[in-house]
C-alpha cells in the first residue's frame, strides 16, 4: 500500500545540522518532496528529487534517496531559528501522478 | 512563480451554517486542484480532487454532500462545507498542480482555519 512515515519530533542546537528521515513503502514513486509548514500557514515546497537520483543539493539543503531501502532524508546545514517548522515528506506515484501522499510531518525545534 | 491564493484565511461560523472556501490560481491555469484537511499536529489528508468542468473525485470516507466542490473555471475551485458542525473545525488547504513544471510540482494555498461554534 501507500504509506509514508516520519518521526514526529526533532530537536537540534542552532548552528548544527538537522537530519529529517522518511521511509516510504511504494516502490513506484516518481518524485519525492520535502515541504515546510510554518504555524498557521500552507505548505512551501523546499526541494524535490526524482526517483532515479541519489542525491540533490540546494544551498543548505541536501536530499539523499536510498531507493533500495525506500529511505529519504533531508539535511539542513547550519540550522537557524527560522528553520523551526513542520517538515513533510511526500511522494507521487507512477500509477497516479495526480495524487501526492504525505508523511505525518516532523516538527523541528531549534534550541539555543 | 506559480501562486495559489486561498480565501478566507480564517472563518468562524455557527453550527448549521455553510461556509465557502475559495482557491484561485493567480498566474497559471489549473485543470486540477486538490483539497486537503489537516487536524492539529497531524498530516494532510486528501479529501477530494477537483477537475475543471467535471465532478470532483472524493476520497473514501469523505461525504460529497457535506463537502461540495465546484471547479467552474481554470483558475477557481471552491469548497463549501454545508451544515457545518464543530467536528468540521479544521485547517483546510488547497493545492494545484502546475503542469508547466517538469516535476509534477504542486503549489499550495495558505490554508483556511475553520472554527465552528
Amino acid at each position: 500500500g501507500e504509506d509514508v512515515e516520519q518521526s514526529l519530533f526533532l530537536s537540534v542546537r542552532e548552528g548544527d545540522s538537522s537530519v529529517i528521515n522518511c521511509t516510504y513503502t511504494d516502490s513506484s514513486s516518481t518524485y519525492l518532496y520535502w515541504y515546510k509548514q510554518e504555524p498557521g500557514a500552507g505548505l512551501q515546497l523546499l526541494t524535490y528529487i526524482f526517483s532515479n537520483m541519489d542525491m540533490k543539493q540546494d544551498q543548505r539543503l541536501t536530499v539523499l534517496l536510498n531507493k533500495k531501502d525506500k529511505h529519504l532524508s533531508l539535511r539542513i546545514a547550519d540550522t537557524q531559528t527560522g528553520d523551526s517548522a513542520i517538515y513533510f515528506c511526500a511522494e507521487t506515484l507512477y500509477s497516479s501522478a495526480s495524487k501526492i501522499i504525505f508523511g505525518s510531518g516532523t516538527r523541528l525545534s531549534i534550541r539555543p | 512563480g506559480a501562486v495559489v491564493s486561498q480565501h478566507p484565511s480564517w472563518v468562524i461560523c455557527k453550527s448549521g451554517t455553510s461556509v465557502k472556501i475559495e482557491c484561485r490560481s493567480l498566474d497559471f491555469q489549473a485543470t486540477t486542484m486538490f483539497w486537503y484537511r489537516q487536524f492539529p499536529k497531524q498530516s494532510l489528508m486528501l479529501m477530494a480532487t477537483s477537475n475543471e468542468g467535471s465532478k470532483a473525485t472524493y476520497e473514501q470516507g469523505v461525504e460529497k454532500d457535506k463537502f461540495l466542490i465546484n471547479h467552474a473555471s481554470l483558475t477557481l475551485s471552491t469548497l463549501t462545507v454545508t451544515s457545518a458542525h464543530p467536528e468540521d473545525s479544521s485547517f483546510y488547504i488547497c493545492s494545484a498542480r502546475v503542469n508547466r513544471t517538469a516535476n509534477y510540482g504542486y503549489t499550495f494555498g495558505s490554508g483556511t482555519r475553520l472554527t465552528v461554534v
